[in-house]
């Protein structure tokens, strides 16, 4: 079974800088899906970015990044310019590509980020 | 407006009653799905179903019970075999066979 790891339960980042969250996951697929969701306090989730893992280049959407790296089975999400709207607690999630019970999401435990104003 | 809509928004119950969540979608998603989420867990899978009349339970699937009688609707139902039941409820629909899933907006469940 697949298994996501978020290693940094807390992380805090001043207004207007960037921060980096870190996610690792356990797969002996080869094809899958790579997620960040965030979770403002109204409790909605909401998608940040995915990546195809069949795809090299890294996913951008505006001031979020990710670094992906196949091999080592880690996908950070760098958030630049940080706003307080940022604020917020953020999962990373994995999804096979195959099909059957496999398009389940298995989510991390989350991080909680806090925006210093 | 599209969207995945779960009612309550927050829902007591006494000890021992069964209840039953709602989760509406008309996303027109063959695939919907029931989280649980508790403090420091992270959200974690009860019920997916990824067809009318079909469904299969997840990880946590005790004390739980599904029905997907018709596309737009996967109401979950919390009996009162379920040792632990207070929480926040998350409904999910995707795209069958694509990636991203969509969430509702919850639904808090309290038992005094």
């Amino acid at each position: 079974a697949q298994t996501v790891t978020q290693s940094q339960p807390e992380m805090s980042v001043q207004e207007a800088e960037t921060v980096t969250l870190s996610c690792t996951y356990d797969t002996s697929e080869s094809d899958y899906y790579l997620f960040w969701y965030k979770q403002p306090p109204s409790r909605q989730m909401i998608l940040v970015i995915r990546q195809e893992a069949y795809k090299q280049q890294n996913a951008t959407e505006n001031r979020f990044s990710v670094n992906f790296q196949k091999a080592a089975k880690s996908f950070s999400l760098k958030i630049s310019d940080s706003q307080l709207g940022d604020a917020a607690m953020y999962f990373c999630a994995y999804r096979s590509a195959y099909g059957g019970s496999n398009y389940k999401l298995t989510f991390g435990k989350g991080t909680l980020l806090t925006v210093n104003p | 407006d599209g969207g995945i809509t779960q009612s309550p928004k927050y829902l007591f119950r006494k000890e021992g009653q069964n209840v039953t969540l709602s989760c509406e979608q008309n996303l027109n998603h063959d695939a919907m799905y029931w989280y649980r989420q508790d403090p420091g867990q992270g959200l974690r899978l009860i019920y997916y179903s990824q067809i009318v009349n079909d469904f299969q339970k997840g990880d946590i699937a005790e004390g739980y019970s599904v029905s997907r009688e018709k596309k737009e609707s996967f109401p979950l139902t919390v009996t009162s075999a379920q040792k632990n039941p207070t929480a926040f409820y998350l409904c999910a629909s995707s795209i069958v066979p694509n990636t991203e899933a969509f969430f509702g907006q919850g639904t808090r469940l309290t038992v005094v």
